[in-house]
């Protein structure tokens, strides 16, 4: 059974680029969720989705920052016009309950570098 | 708003001994979960330990325990015989009862092995 799957691991940006990070949840899992992890941080809530639903986007950005989760293909998270400060990793996780009634399975995370 | 303190940025321990990482949390609710992730150089979250609020018993998974004091709102992971596949990023996480849908995390602590 595959595990969460993210790509790119590594993307670089120049600033006022987009960038596009996949996820690609469990088989099994419909509950997805997208956390951003700054340097000597932990992990800080962005979005969580269900097929074709945003959940609750209340820890994204309000301007550039999007995600969608359709019904056929992963979930994308879009960065448009990139800056500097959007450099992080994006950790994408999916679980078969939402959060708190059961854990988290994690992908391994896409690196944003913007230039 | 729910917050998890861990108070030891960096600890270390030597290999087959024990080391205590400890993680408080600030929470109104009754009914939560809290969970340590570890995060080796890999950068994946892998879920270590999963504790239940209403669980008075302490969660154990291999040489991996935890002391879970609900009125003091602590929750430290305890690793026994520390291993060198032990050295990561371990954070500690809470997450609320059925209804909501984020996981708080705290910042982490480092920790290392010395053989």
């Amino acid at each position: 059974n595959a595990g969460v799957m993210q790509n790119p691991r590594h993307l670089v940006r120049r600033r006022g680029q987009e960038a596009r990070l996949r996820c690609s949840p469990m088989k099994g899992h419909s509950h997805v969720y997208w956390y951003r992890q700054l340097p000597e941080e932990g992990l800080k809530f962005m979005v969580y989705l269900q097929k074709e639903n945003i959940i609750d986007e209340s820890g994204m950005p309000k301007e550039r920052f999007s995600a969608e989760f359709p019904k056929e293909g992963p979930s994308i998270l879009r960065i448009q016009q990139v800056v500097r400060g959007d450099s992080a990793a994006y950790f994408c996780a999916s679980s078969p309950l939402p959060t708190g009634m059961g854990e988290l399975f994690f992908g391994e995370g896409s690196r944003l570098t913007v230039l | 708003a729910q917050t998890v303190t861990q108070s030891q940025p960096e600890m270390s321990v030597q290999e087959a001994e024990t080391v205590t990482l400890s993680c408080t949390y600030d929470t109104s609710e009754s009914d939560y979960y809290l969970f340590w992730y570890k995060q080796p150089p890999s950068r994946q979250m892998i879920l270590v330990i999963r504790q239940e609020a209403y669980k008075q018993q302490n969660a154990t998974e291999n040489r991996f325990s935890v002391n879970f004091q609900k009125a003091a709102k602590s929750f430290s992971l305890k690793i026994s015989d520390s291993q060198l596949g032990d050295a990561a990023m371990y954070f500690c996480a809470y997450g609320s009862g059925a209804g909501s849908y984020q996981l708080t995390f705290g910042k982490g602590t480092k920790l290392s092995v010395i053989p």
